[in-house]
C-alpha cells in the first residue's frame, strides 16, 4: 500500500511571494490533515477535511492560507503571500474513517528568505 | 494553549537498558493517547497507542502506561537498541473531530 506522497519535499521562496503545497493521501482515507510543524514544537493541526468538506480550520490564518480538496482526494495548501515566520514543515496526513490513527507524509520543508 | 506536553526536550539511554519517555496532558476530554516516532527529514509514523479506559498496552518492546487521575502517560522502550534513536512525539484525541494535539517532542539517543 502507497503511503501519504507530499511535493514538493523542500521549497525556498522570499517573503511576499506564494507558495503551493501538493498532498495525495492514501487511497480510501477519507479524512486529510495538514499541520504545520515548527522547528522544536510539535505539529499544529492547520485544517481537516472529511471528504471534500472541511471539519476544522480553526486554526488555519485564513488571510494568507487556503487549502482545497476539491474531489475528495489529493489536495493542495497555498501561502500567499508568505511571510518569515511560515518557514516549517508542513506535514499532510489521512486517516481511514473511524480509525484513531494518522498516516502522514514526509512533508514539506519550506523556507522563507 | 499547551494541551499535551513533554517536558524533556531530551534523552539519552545506553543501549540495552530502558527508555522511559514522559507526557503530560491537561484535557481529562481525551479519549485516546498515541505515540509517533520521527526520523529527520520524514513524517511522523505511529507507534502505538492506547484508549482512555485501558491504563497499559503493551507491542513488542514498547508499552505505554497511562495514569489518568495524574494525566500523565510514558512510553517504555526495553531494551533500547540504537535504531530507536529518533524523536518521539505523544498525541491525544478527541473522539469528537478527530483532531490530534501533539506534545513537542523528546529526542531519544540510544548510545552503542
Amino acid at each position: 500500500e502507497a503511503g501519504v506522497a507530499q511535493s514538493p519535499r523542500y521549497k525556498i521562496i522570499e517573503k511576499r511571494q506564494s507558495v503551493a503545497f501538493w498532498c495525495n493521501p492514501i487511497s480510501g482515507h477519507a479524512t486529510l490533515y495538514w499541520y504545520q510543524q515548527i522547528l522544536g514544537q510539535g505539529p499544529k493541526l492547520l485544517i481537516q477535511f472529511q471528504n471534500n468538506g472541511v471539519v476544522d480550520d480553526s486554526q488555519l490564518p485564513k488571510d494568507r492560507f487556503s487549502a482545497e480538496r476539491l474531489k475528495g482526494v489529493d489536495s493542495t495548501l497555498k501561502i500567499q503571500p508568505a511571510k518569515l515566520e511560515d518557514s516549517a514543515v508542513y506535514l499532510c496526513a489521512s486517516s481511514p474513517a473511524g480509525g484513531p490513527n494518522q498516516y502522514f507524509g514526509p512533508g514539506t520543508r519550506l523556507l522563507v528568505l | 494553549d499547551q494541551q499535551v506536553k513533554q517536558n524533556s526536550p531530551s534523552l539519552s539511554v545506553q543501549e540495552g537498558r530502558i527508555s522511559i519517555l514522559n507526557c503530560d496532558y491537561t484535557n481529562s476530554m481525551f479519549d485516546y493517547f498515541l505515540w509517533y516516532k520521527k526520523y529527520p527529514a520524514e513524517g511522523p509514523t505511529f507507534l502505538i497507542s492506547i484508549s482512555s479506559i485501558k491504563d497499559k498496552n503493551e507491542d513488542g518492546r514498547f508499552t505505554v502506561f497511562l495514569n489518568k487521575s495524574a494525566k500523565h502517560l510514558s512510553l517504555h522502550i526495553v531494551p533500547s537498541q540504537p535504531g530507536d534513536s529518533a524523536v518521539y512525539f505523544c498525541a491525544a484525541l478527541r473522539n469528537t473531530g478527530n483532531q490530534f494535539y501533539f506534545g513537542t517532542g523528546t529526542s531519544l539517543t540510544v548510545i552503542p
